[in-house]
């Protein structure tokens, strides 16, 4: 049972242009959202993170948006540049559940000059 | 920010042998440590979630005697695998996380190949 989707396997974007990935989640449980970036053969580093009271967080080029009632979120990314090419994951703790995240499939992004 | 190790980075090992991973928190106090894998172009597998001083609870479907996990003090926990085989190669990461964290960091990874 996924709880956190991102459908979008991939996504192609232009340098310089605004990159959105999407993810979903199923359990209103979930309080608080983050989003890692993954370059191969290396551990996930944290982006940015949004919890459920706001519906948006911005730090530099990275925006995240929450829309509670339709349990979806996004990362924008604005400029985009070739080195944010690599694999996004949204994950989502609950409330109550301490560190625990459950990750998304994640989203291999691709900027191309 | 909080900074994670992992060692090592990439070890080979043949069948039926075991294997030891470490993943340290290098400047806090990490009451939570979490190991992942991953195979390829998949997403992070949550294994087990350890806290310090106590046993590690295991997700579903993971061999709590295959995979030994050790988390002995706020900055390390270790992860054994135990008479490792050819299906057991994987991408091995482990996360960290402090009282006052809302999150968790990342180790940077271990590659198992297990021949």
């Amino acid at each position: 049972d996924q709880q956190v989707k991102q459908n979008s396997p991939s996504l192609s974007v232009q340098e310089g242009r605004i990159s959105i990935l999407n993810c979903d989640y199923t359990n209103s449980m979930f309080d608080y959202f983050l989003w890692y970036k993954k370059y191969p053969a290396e551990g996930p580093t944290f982006l940015i993170s949004i919890s459920s009271i706001k519906d948006k967080n911005e730090d530099g080029r990275f925006t995240v948006f929450l829309n509670k009632s339709a349990k979806h979120l996004s990362l924008h990314i604005v400029p985009s540049q070739p080195g944010d090419s690599a694999v996004y994951f949204c994950a989502a703790r609950p409330t109550g559940g301490g560190n625990k995240l459950t990750f998304g499939t994640g989203t291999q992004l691709k900027v191309e000059l | 920010g909080a900074v994670v190790s992992q060692h090592p980075s990439r070890v080979i090992c043949k069948s039926g042998t075991s294997v030891k991973i470490e993943c340290r928190s290098l400047d806090f106090q990490a009451t939570t440590m979490f190991w992942y894998r991953q195979f390829p172009k998949q997403s992070l597998m949550l294994m087990a979630t350890s806290n310090e001083g106590s046993k590690a609870t295991y997700e579903q479907g993971v061999e709590k005697d295959k995979f030994l996990i050790n988390h002995a003090s706020l900055t390390l926990s270790t992860l054994t695998v135990t008479s490792a085989h050819p299906e057991d190669s994987s991408f091995y990461i482990c996360s960290a996380g402090g009282r006052t964290m809302s999150g968790q960091y990342f180790g940077p990874g271990t590659r198992l190949t297990v021949t």
